[in-house]
């Protein structure tokens, strides 16, 4: 049993939908990120919250819109995104980011854009 | 430019043995590396880490080792149990902690019964 749950699992939208992305962590962390994962490439960093505090954005293009309304949640708003978008949507959390405690990630959703 | 490097997209070791799964990374400035586990349909689970200050750090069966005059880390599993086929990533964090974890591809590990 995961302490980072992601919903939903999968996710099928068009090029012009509007959909988010949930994540929600019981670990009592302090820090929460966004990862994604393309096919044969590794794991990359896109968004960093802080106590609710965006500290990092990793030029990630503005169709991807990030929001923690509080520690345990963090939602990822997707609209007008591209096919190259399509990947496995990964959350992570950990007790802050300067611990170096590892991070927990959740089981991801796997996003297919048509 | 891919700063943490798994050169090795897939190994396959017998049940019993020991198995090697090697990293390479280019940023001096790294001072933090951890291995992660990743099953299928799961996200990746932390296995172990290790700072830069040591050279060695075991937990049970898993043992990672660190050159950092050459860059390079690798974890050792012995004896490799079926429950170890995972794909297994290394990552790589600076000084001040896991804010920017920086991953390689992973390696898909198969241990043959």
């Amino acid at each position: 049993e995961t302490g980072v749950t992601q919903t939903p699992r999968h996710l099928v939208m068009g090029m012009t939908n509007k959909k988010s992305l949930k994540c929600e962590q019981h670990l009592g962390h302090n820090a929460m990120y966004w990862y994604k994962q393309s096919a044969k490439k590794p794991l990359e960093l896109m968004f960093v919250y802080n106590f609710k505090e965006q500290t990092e954005n990793n030029s990630v293009p503005s169709r991807f819109s990030p929001e923690c309304p509080n520690s345990s949640h963090l939602f990822l708003h997707l609209h007008t995104l591209q096919p190259e978008d399509s990947a496995l949507y990964l959350c992570a959390s950990s007790q802050d980011v300067n611990s170096n405690q590892p991070q927990h990630f959740g089981d991801g959703t796997r996003l297919s854009i048509l | 430019d891919q700063q943490v490097k798994q050169n090795s997209p897939s190994l396959s070791v017998q049940e019993g043995r020991i198995s090697i799964l090697n990293c390479d990374y280019t940023n001096s400035m790294f001072d933090y590396f951890l291995w992660y586990k990743k099953y299928p349909a799961e996200g990746p689970t932390f296995l172990i880490s290790i700072s830069s200050i040591k050279d060695k750090n075991e937990d049970g069966r898993f043992t990672v080792f660190l050159n950092k005059s050459a860059k390079h880390l690798s974890l050792h599993i012995v004896p490799s149990q079926p429950g170890d086929s995972a794909v297994y990533y290394c990552a790589a964090s600076f000084v001040f902690g896991n804010e920017k974890l920086t991953f390689g591809t992973g390696t898909r590990l198969t241990i043959i019964p």
